[in-house]
């Protein structure tokens, strides 16, 4: 079965500047699915940032991209720039592209302040 | 805006009273989730639908049942409320067009059961 540890529950950044959160996973699946959530305390969870397994690139979305090592089975999150609208909990999930159902496994979540 | 919407936000239960908790979505979307979400237990999954008329059991089914008579919504029922079952609860849902879709969430409904 497929597991997400983040080994992180608490990181703090200072504003502006740069913070990377980790997350490993173990399978033994060679196609799926990576993803990064982020929970404000409002609650709503919020699709961060997206990756796909054969795709090498790491993906991007403005102040935050991926480093993707498949062979390594890790997928960090880093974040520019720091805002203090980043200070939330950070979520780690994969996705197998085989199977009906594609539930998610999650990680238990990494918890960002940032410190003005 | 377009999006998932769960009622009610909060709820005092007492033990043994039931309850029905509300998702809809308005996104067209074929699979939708129950979650609950305990501290330093991350998101756990009660229950799922693949589509209309299909529910299945997560990780942690036991206590709760749900239905998805319509496409559009998925109810989440408490028969006998017990203080275990104090949490968050999440839907989501998400699209099976694409692969790498994401889950879009609803804000949550938090539960008390006394």
């Amino acid at each position: 079965a497929q597991t997400v540890t983040q080994s992180q529950p608490e990181m703090s950044v200072q504003e502006a500047e740069t913070v990377t959160l980790s997350c490993t996973y173990d399978t033994s699946e060679s196609d799926y699915y990576l993803f990064w959530y982020k929970q404000p305390p409002s609650r709503q969870m919020i699709l961060v940032i997206r990756q796909e397994a054969y795709k090498q690139q790491n993906a991007t979305e403005n102040r935050f991209s991926v480093n993707f090592q498949k062979a390594a089975k890790s997928f960090s999150l880093k974040i520019s720039d720091s805002q203090l609208g980043d200070a939330a909990m950070y979520f780690c999930a994969y996705r197998s592209a085989a199977g009906n159902n594609r539930k998610l496994i999650w990680g238990l979540g990494t918890s960002l302040a940032v410190n003005p | 805006n377009a999006g998932v919407t769960q009622t009610p936000k909060f709820r005092v239960l007492k033990t043994g009273q039931s309850m029905t908790l509300l998702c809809a979505q308005d996104m067209n979307h074929e699979y939708m989730y129950w979650y609950r979400q305990d501290p330093g237990m991350g998101l756990r999954l009660i229950h799922y639908s693949v589509g209309e008329g299909t529910t299945a059991k997560g990780e942690v089914p036991d206590g709760y049942n749900v239905s998805r008579l319509k496409k559009q919504n998925f109810l989440l029922g408490l028969e006998s409320a017990a203080p275990s079952q104090t949490s968050v609860y999440f839907c989501a849902s998400r699209t099976d067009r694409y692969l790498i879709a994401g889950y879009t969430f609803g804000s949550g409904t938090r539960l008390t059961v006394v």
